[in-house]
């Protein structure tokens, strides 16, 4: 049910901007672009998300096409601790008392070398 | 910030043996997700429930049955354990309908169920 396409990998140089791409060419207008991570059998850690616009918080920023078919994960200054699987999640949008669920594809396991 | 609890973090029983899990969302969240991952998979959705009714069921077994009472915490209950239920499983929650920066679901350090 994942509308997602992700690389299995991806490697990054400590302080580097990491940047991970995501493909939801069948995404609907109404549903949301999530980005979570999990560090090894942590919970998943919510990043960012996001509709249309680009959005930036404390941890990264997120940018979505004009088309809204892919979206791309900025680490801006990439570190150790930011080794983990990303997962780019289009959100089910509710449907009367069904609320969105979050589907869980493959991912990206991003490893941050020093 | 509070955030999700989830307890026991850690749970061992035989096979056949029943186990319960309990969650507790973040304050005045009233929607909680169940989620499990086996070993080396990705988190499958299970059940979600929205203001203590049942809202949304993904591929939870029939031997699985979950509630969300009053007071919003939520409970997972596994009878007739399998080796294959050995998983680690995730608690979410949210405040509600809609999918903008109020609705973000967040997710608990989960329990590790080992089946033996």
């Amino acid at each position: 049910d994942a509308k997602t396409t992700q690389p299995p990998s991806m490697d990054c140089a400590e302080g580097r901007a990491a940047n991970l791409p995501c493909n939801h060419s069948t995404i609907s207008g109404n549903e949301y672009v999530y980005w979570y991570r999990q560090i090894h059998s942590q919970g998943p850690q919510y990043i960012i998300h996001g509709l249309k616009n680009n959005e930036t918080n404390e941890m990264a920023s997120l940018i979505i096409t004009e088309d809204r078919k892919s979206s791309t994960l900025i680490l801006p200054h990439a570190t150790l601790r930011d080794t983990a699987v990303y997962y780019c999640i289009v959100r089910v949008p509710d449907r009367g008392s069904t609320l969105g669920r979050l589907y869980f594809g493959r991912g990206t396991q991003l490893t941050v070398w020093p | 910030a509070a955030g999700v609890i989830q307890s026991p973090r850690h749970l061992i029983k035989e096979k056949r043996e029943t186990a319960t899990l309990k969650c507790y969302p973040i304050p005045r969240h009233d929607t909680v997700y169940w989620y499990q991952q086996g070993p080396g998979q990705d988190p499958q959705f299970l059940i979600s429930f929205y203001e203590k009714m049942q809202s949304d069921k993904g591929s939870i077994p029939d031997r699985f049955s979950a509630q969300q009472f009053s007071d919003y915490h939520s409970e997972l209950n596994m009878s007739s354990l399998e080796l294959g239920d050995s998983a680690l499983y995730f608690c979410a929650s949210s405040s509600g309908p809609g999918q903008g920066s109020g609705n973000t679901i967040y997710f608990g350090e989960g329990s590790w169920l080992t089946v033996v």
